[in-house]
């Protein structure tokens, strides 16, 4: 299956700030998704973005599918912005999860 | 309809218990997954069913067994669990290859 990295493992935010998280894939997919996770362990799908870029207000993501990598863009961070960010990627039906980007946006 | 739902939320068993967990999605998606999640640790795939079919096990040990009674309905029958088999067990579908998965807010199961 493909194999997902993602950076920076941790990230503390203060509240207001942007930042850029980073996900790495080993092959050409069909399918790549960023999830928050929030504490209730619920899956919340961000973006399906296998190559382009998308906005959806304060969050873009783009995707450069030739060099095999995803960014995810928050803009102006609000504390409800923490929780964990996977970046998820496959080219069959195996969904395959990078370890995740800890998010913590402080007050 | 744009959701997947998991029954039950929550889930304490003991280890010679036999239960079922139940997803169910009304979006007319033909592909239906299962996911285990430990605590700290991404979602790990158990089981693809792809047109009512099983189509993947990841080498899940037979004390877990999923069953497709029509294209809603996913179910994961429980027997004889361990103590670490206690995680969060994520219910997904999709239309098919290269769509995106819908994911349910999963079961959190406890083993004692």
């Amino acid at each position: 299956g493909i194999q997902v990295e993602q950076s920076p493992p941790d990230l503390i935010l203060q509240e207001g700030a942007n930042s850029t998280l980073r996900c790495n894939f080993s092959d050409s997919v069909n399918n790549l998704q960023w999830f928050h996770q929030n504490p209730w362990g619920q899956l919340i799908n961000l973006f399906y973005i296998p190559s382009g870029t998308k906005q959806n207000g304060r969050l873009s993501a783009t995707t450069v599918a030739t060099e095999r990598y995803s960014l995810l863009y928050i803009s102006s961070s609000q504390t409800t912005d923490s929780g964990v960010y996977f970046c998820a990627a496959t080219n069959d039906y195996k969904l395959s999860f990078g370890a995740g980007t800890t998010v913590t946006v402080r007050a | 309809d744009t959701e997947v739902t998991q029954t039950p939320k929550h889930l304490v068993m003991g280890m010679t218990n036999k239960k079922s967990l139940k997803c169910e999605q009304h979006m007319g998606h033909r592909a239906m997954y299962w996911y285990k999640q430990k605590a700290k640790k991404p979602p790990e795939l158990m089981f693809v069913y792809s047109y009512e079919k099983l189509s993947i096990n990841e080498s899940v040990p037979s004390r877990f067994s999923p069953e497709c009674p029509n294209s809603s309905l996913l179910n994961l029958h429980l027997h004889a669990l361990q103590p670490e088999d206690s995680a969060l067990y994520l219910c997904a579908s999709s239309p098919g290859q290269g769509h995106g998965y819908t994911f349910g807010s999963g079961t959190r199961l406890t083993v004692v």
